[in-house]
Order: structure tokens, then sequence, then C-alpha cells
């Protein structure tokens, strides 16, 4: 157990839908990150969250959104799916950048 | 060009092989370098982190840096078939907290 928690682990989903993806952090990291995984592009990065605010961009299309809440869990919002998107969706959270990044074990969406 | 090249493989190699894997790089400003193992579908696993030119060594792996070339390298001692995976390269560019990852290199150990 790497202490970042992902759920669900598995999604199956229709296109046009909406799914939430939540991540909880390592004990005591305050930044999070999202990360796509597709057999094509590799690990995108989609985007980071410091504590509670918006630190950094990737990759996220408008269709994406996410969030950090007062806890410091951290929601990836994906809406009007498309076949496309079917991946692998990973986050990591690090202390700060003398840390390295701590993954969780990912949730992996299948719109069908 | 990617800004982080990784051959994708596979490298297959009989157990106890020393196994070399490589990224090169184009950007300079990248200064914190990383790598990580992934079993099939599971989450990538640190294995290693430098922030500077030359080795770093931790039991059986090895990290080497060659800024000058844009040039790292993972070296694996005595590889066992657990090492079947596939190894990412991550870099960090200095003022910034984001992973760029190479797209891995698939090892395979056979017994």
């Amino acid at each position: 157990d790497s202490g970042v928690t992902q759920t669900p682990k598995h999604l199956i989903t229709a296109t046009g839908q909406r799914v939430t993806l939540r991540c909880s952090p390592r004990s005591g990291d305050l930044s999070v990150y999202w990360y796509q995984q597709s057999l094509d592009q590799g690990l995108q990065f989609l985007i980071q969250y410091y504590n509670g605010e918006e630190r950094a961009k990737g990759n996220i299309l408008e269709r994406f959104s996410a969030q950090q809440f007062p806890d410091l869990h951290s929601e990836l919002n994906l809406s009007s799916l498309e076949l496309g998107d079917s991946a692998l969706y990973f986050c990591a959270s690090s202390l700060g950048p003398d840390d390295g990044y701590t993954f969780g074990s990912g949730t992996r969406l299948t719109v069908v | 060009q990617k800004e982080v090249e990784q051959d994708p493989g596979p490298l297959s190699v009989p157990e106890g092989a020393i196994v070399s894997l490589n990224c090169t790089y184009s950007n300079s400003a990248f200064q914190y370098f990383m790598w990580y193992r992934q079993y099939s579908r599971k989450g990538p696993e640190l294995l290693m982190y430098t922030y500077s030119s030359g080795n770093k060594e931790d039991g059986r792996f090895t990290a080497q840096v060659d800024k000058s070339s844009k040039y790292i390298s993972l070296f694996i001692r005595d590889s066992q078939p657990s090492d079947s995976a596939t190894y990412l390269c991550a870099m960090i560019r200095s003022g910034y907290s984001t992973l760029t990852f190479g797209k891995g290199t698939m090892l395979l150990v056979s017994p």
C-alpha cells in the first residue's frame, strides 16, 4: 500500500456520461497530481493542486475538472465522456519536488 | 521531437544479467530525475531519485545522470524474473514540480 488511495478501481460507463474519480493523498502530502495513462500516449499530466489551490495545468480537456478539498482529498470530474477517454487515471501526491511522487493504484475507466 | 525519449522495448534478458535502461531528453531545464517501475495495471513505484550528474546506487539499482549529454540510465544488476515490469524515466524542470515521463521500457527477465 503506497498510502495514496484511489476509488473506484474500475469504472465502466457509457458515452456522454459524467464520472467522478476520488483520491486521498499520503498523510502529510499537500500536493496532488492527476495523470492519464493510455497505451499510445503514456503518462500525461493533467492537473496539480497544492493545499486546495490549483497550481499547474497540463493537457487537461475542458470537459475535465478537478478540485482539492480542505481535508486534502481530490476529485477528478470527467464529463461528456467519449470512447477515447478510456484510460487509466492515476493520482499522485508529494510533499515537495525533493520528495518524489507516490502514486495510487489508479482507476481504470472504460467508456462504452 | 518529444521532450523525453525512451525505447519502448521489450527488452528480454536471462536471469542474472545486467540490464541497462536509458532515456534522453531535450530540455536542459530538467534538473530532477527519477526512475519508476510499473507492474501491469498497477501504479508506478518510485525506484530512484537524483538531481545531480553522476551515479547513485541503491542495492541492485544504479542511476546515472549525464546532464551534458542529456542522458540518464538505470542499471539493474543480477536481474530477477520479479524485475519484469515497465520502467519509466521521469523528470522535473527547475522551478516546477510536475513530472514529465518517458513512455517506458518493458523489461522481461526469463528464468
